[in-house]
């Protein structure tokens, strides 16, 4: 069956820039993830949903952080006024119940801040 | 000190060999307990987990965790040169979500 799909596989934008960032999870898996990747590192945790709810957003690094699941499918991780620290990949996982035990990667979406 | 540490390697091991990654954790709350590998450019996937002391097989894996010492294992038999890999250990508080992550080992397995 298809996996978790993540969109665009790869973003430049200058500093300053707005960027949006989609998840698409595996069919009717309750929780979705975000991470953030810095090179040669684990996956920071950045926030968490159950369904709709955003239960957890305590990883988001500052209010330029912001992400949303409106209908408990698609989700959207957006970045507003872009700083080169924030270049990374940005993992989505999800799984099927709560709790997050089995998470299930998107392969990711490599955002560069020039 | 980190929540989640492991040795960054890289660990070469002869193909046939057995590999053995270590991960140690400073949470004593730390229930669940998870294996990843990533290859280069691609994202994390989950090899297993566990939860209880002692060893757990999975196939050519078999994962050991020690709660009172506060670390887990992952032991690799029959290595291949595609098990050539980062291995990502990762901790859960069954109280809460997130998923505190080691910045994992570089495997190399040489033919």
């Amino acid at each position: 069956g298809a996996g978790v799909s993540q969109s665009p596989r790869y973003k430049v934008a200058k500093r300053g820039q707005d960027v949006a960032l989609r998840c698409d999870p595996i069919s009717g898996h309750v929780s979705l993830f975000w991470y953030q990747q810095a090179l040669g590192q684990g996956p920071e945790f950045l926030t968490y949903f159950q369904n709709e709810a955003q239960l957890d957003k305590s990883g988001l690094p500052s209010d330029r952080f912001f992400a949303e699941r409106p209908e408990g499918s698609v989700s959207t991780l957006k970045i507003q006024r872009t700083q080169q620290e924030d270049s990374a990949v940005y993992l989505c996982a999800s799984s099927l119940g709560s709790g997050g035990y089995e998470q299930y990667f998107g392969p990711g979406t490599r955002l560069t801040v020039t | 000190q980190k929540e989640v540490e492991q040795n960054s390697g890289p660990l070469s091991v002869p193909e046939g060999a057995i590999a053995s990654l270590n991960c140690t954790y400073s949470d004593r709350g730390s229930q669940s307990f998870f294996w990843y590998r990533q290859y280069s450019g691609k994202s994390p996937e989950l090899i297993m987990f566990i939860y209880s002391n002692g060893d757990k097989e999975d196939g050519r894996f078999t994962a050991q965790l020690n709660k009172a010492s506060q670390y887990v294992s992952l032991l690799i038999r029959d290595s291949q040169p595609s098990d050539s890999a980062t291995y990502l250990c990762a901790v859960k508080r069954d109280s809460n979500y997130q998923l505190i992550w080691g910045a994992g080992t570089k495997l190399i397995i040489k033919p």
